[in-house]
């Protein structure tokens, strides 16, 4: 089955600077890439997610690249601020199978 | 637009119990999916539901299981609950098999004592 490798698992950015979070699958056939943020004491909410047929997707301050030869994908969060303060997961899915997640990167922005 | 509410928020239970969890997608979603959450292994598949069918099947045992109504609503239930049962059970809603985001609702905290 799918395995989804995530690093790094923490991860402390100065407010302003960029952060960037790698995952790496191992299923070729994985399709589907997306990203959640999860804050303490709620669920995932999807931030932005890209399909196999596209390398780079951007929305304002975040952006996701995926490399299909090298079986990974990063999420790349500019001009950070205290509310992108949380944890971070990717996911990796081939058609309708299940989405299977990284270990998650607990992401602190330091004022 | 409704997002995916799950009920209750929190439940305390004792080892040896049975507990349902409830689970509303977002309106004219038709997959539902669970997953539970733990600090040690982290975002696990419970199992999907789409149209009433279960669709796929994650590696925990049979005292794990789960149903789909027709109005999509989703239902999972734990029988002869373990300490290690204790989690955020998560389940997650999608349009349908050929849309692929899927959005999470709150979680279900089952604590057992």
């Amino acid at each position: 089955g799918e395995n989804v490798e995530q690093h790094p698992s923490t991860l402390s950015v100065q407010e302003g600077d960029s952060a960037v979070i790698k995952c790496t699958y191992s299923d070729s056939a994985s399709n589907y890439f997306p990203w959640y943020k999860q804050e303490l004491g709620k669920g995932p909410q999807l931030i932005i997610d890209i399909r196999s047929n596209v390398g780079e997707k951007k929305d304002q301050r975040i952006a996701v690249t995926l490399n299909k030869t090298a079986k990974h994908f990063s999420l790349h969060i500019t001009e950070t601020q205290p509310e992108d303060s949380a944890v971070y997961f990717c996911a990796a899915r081939f058609g309708n199978e299940k989405l299977t997640f990284g270990t998650g990167t607990r992401l602190t922005i330091i004022p | 637009k409704a997002g995916v509410t799950q009920t209750p928020r929190y439940l305390i239970k004792t080892r040896g119990q049975q507990v349902t969890l409830s689970c509303s997608p977002i309106s004219g979603h038709r997959s539902v999916s669970w997953y539970q959450q733990t600090p040690g292994q982290g975002l696990q598949f419970l199992f999907e539901y789409f149209s009433e069918t279960q669709r796929n099947k994650g590696n925990f045992p049979g005292r794990f299981s789960g149903r789909q109504f027709s109005n999509s609503r989703s239902e999972m239930n734990v029988s002869t609950l373990e300490l290690g049962d204790s989690a955020l059970y998560l389940c997650a809603s999608s349009l349908d098999s050929l849309y692929t985001e899927a959005f999470f609702g709150q979680g279900t905290r089952l604590t057992v004592v």
